[in-house]
């Protein structure tokens, strides 16, 4: 069965420091991949996407991911982090040929203090 | 404003009672969803329709029921048949699945408490 690993449960970071999320997935076939945000108390919205091309992604408020297929890997980056990044991420996966449902991993919560 | 709209917000029920949670889209998609989430468990797809009057079991199916007779709305009914049904309620839609892109959009969930 396909799955979805994030290796943090919950990351503390001061701002201006440097983040980096680990997201792996087990399917070796095509892939669509998503990082999603969930700030405190709003909706899950998408921070960026993968489905062919370039494996270096770029999202929205400065945030990127790398696509590493030998690694089975989706690990989400920023350079320097701000407080309103705290929220929780959550990585997905949408297997190639799948009914179109997405794979969600358990999430990383990220607490960033001013 | 194009969206999806899910309500209540936050609902509680008594033991033995079945609850419906509401979900409306007009975006257009074709597709439609229901997640729950628990802490520190992810999103996990209870129900899932890709065309109206049809749809599929996800992952977590048993104690649920839904519907789909109209595109723009898929209401989950979460039984007393459910073990443990606390929890957050998330619906979404997303794009015709001939694409296949996956790319989801969710409402702002309902938060069910069983009391």
């Amino acid at each position: 069965a396909q799955s979805v690993s994030q290796h943090n449960h919950h990351v503390i970071l001061s701002e201006a420091a440097s983040l980096e999320l680990g997201c792996n997935y087990s399917y070796g076939g095509t892939v669509n991949l998503f990082w999603y945000v969930q700030y405190p108390g709003q909706h899950l919205q998408l921070l960026l996407k993968y489905f062919s091309g370039d494996p270096l992604v770029k999202g929205i408020k400065g945030f990127e991911a790398e696509f590493i297929k030998s690694k089975f890997s989706f690990n989400l980056r920023k350079p320097s982090v701000q407080w309103s990044d705290t929220a929780e991420y959550f990585c997905a996966v949408n297997a190639g040929g799948s009914q179109g449902n997405l794979i969600f991993g358990k999430g990383t919560k990220l607490s960033v203090k001013p | 404003d194009g969206g999806i709209t899910q309500s209540p917000k936050y609902l509680f029920r008594k033991e033995g009672q079945n609850v419906t949670l509401s979900c409306e889209q007009n975006l257009n998609h074709d597709a439609m969803y229901w997640y729950r989430q628990d802490p520190g468990q992810g999103l996990r797809l209870i129900y899932y329709s890709q065309i109206v009057n049809d749809f599929q079991k996800g992952d977590i199916a048993e104690g649920y029921s839904v519907s789909r007779e109209k595109k723009e709305s898929f209401p989950l009914t979460v039984t007393s048949a459910q073990k443990n049904p606390t929890a957050f309620y998330l619906c979404a839609s997303s794009i015709l699945l001939g694409s296949n892109t996956g790319e989801l959009f969710f409402g702002e969930g309902s938060r069910l408490t069983v009391l």
